[in-house]
């Protein structure tokens, strides 16, 4: 059980807007930053974005990221094929001293 | 760019010990937060342990505290893991990840490629 909530999946079709949510507590995700990873599956997972939508060089500025209150979400503008993988947000966790994961949403791109 | 490649995984007996390394280049190493992360099969990410810039804190998951180590030698660039009383259910891909910023607690942004863990009588 994981302490940050995701749906187990999302889809698409190409050139849609697909957003994927991850809900926490006031310890997590209402105190500090959310991040986003992307994993290919038999790949390295890659940061995507994070709550205050600052990214790594290389990814698209189709990702974005936000945050209300105890829950943040994962935007892609104009999904693209490539786009389909799994998508993990995380959270550093106040009471537990420790980052903690959401189990994850595997997006489809149909 | 920065990279990170680990090594010393393998399999081992239940109770037996391992230590994980990652060597990171493209970087000022000493800069910046480091991580461990897992995944067993078919699992989400499991987050491991976190060390600081000069690695006066530490800070573990409640799954694997008091039984894992993490330490780093910045001049050599590297980071480690030291797992004792292994159990199966350490069975994972253990990633090394360079926090995606410089000023801490930013979390995860560069990941190496992994090193299997197996634990297994």
């Amino acid at each position: 059980q994981s302490v940050l909530s995701q749906p187990p999946s999302a889809s698409g079709t190409p050139g849609q807007r697909v957003t994927i949510s991850c809900s926490g507590s006031k310890s997590n995700i209402g105190s500090n930053t959310v991040n986003w990873y992307q994993q290919v599956p038999g790949t390295a997972p890659r940061f995507v974005v994070t709550s205050n939508n600052q990214g790594l060089s290389g990814v698209p500025d189709r990702f974005s990221g936000s945050k209300s209150g105890t829950s943040a979400s994962l935007a892609i503008s104009w999904v693209q094929p490539e786009d389909e993988a799994d998508y993990y947000c995380a959270s550093w966790d106040d009471s537990l001293s420790g980052w903690v994961f959401g189990g994850g949403t595997k997006l489809t791109v149909l | 760019q920065a990279q990170l490649v680990e090594s010393g995984g393998g399999l081992v007996e239940p109770g037996g010990s391992l230590r994980l390394s990652c060597v990171g280049s493209g970087f000022i190493f000493g800069e910046y937060y480091m991580n461990w992360i897992r995944q067993a099969p078919g699992k989400a990410l499991e987050w491991v342990a976190y060390i600081s810039t000069s690695g006066g804190s530490t800070y573990y998951a409640d799954s694997v505290k008091g039984r894992f180590t993490i330490s780093r030698d910045n001049a050599k660039n590297s980071l480690h893991l030291q797992m004792n009383s292994l159990r199966v259910d350490d069975t994972a891909l253990y990633y090394c990840a360079r926090d995606a910023y410089s000023y801490g607690l930013s979390g995860a942004g560069y990941w190496g490629q992994g090193t299997q863990v197996a634990v297994s009588s």
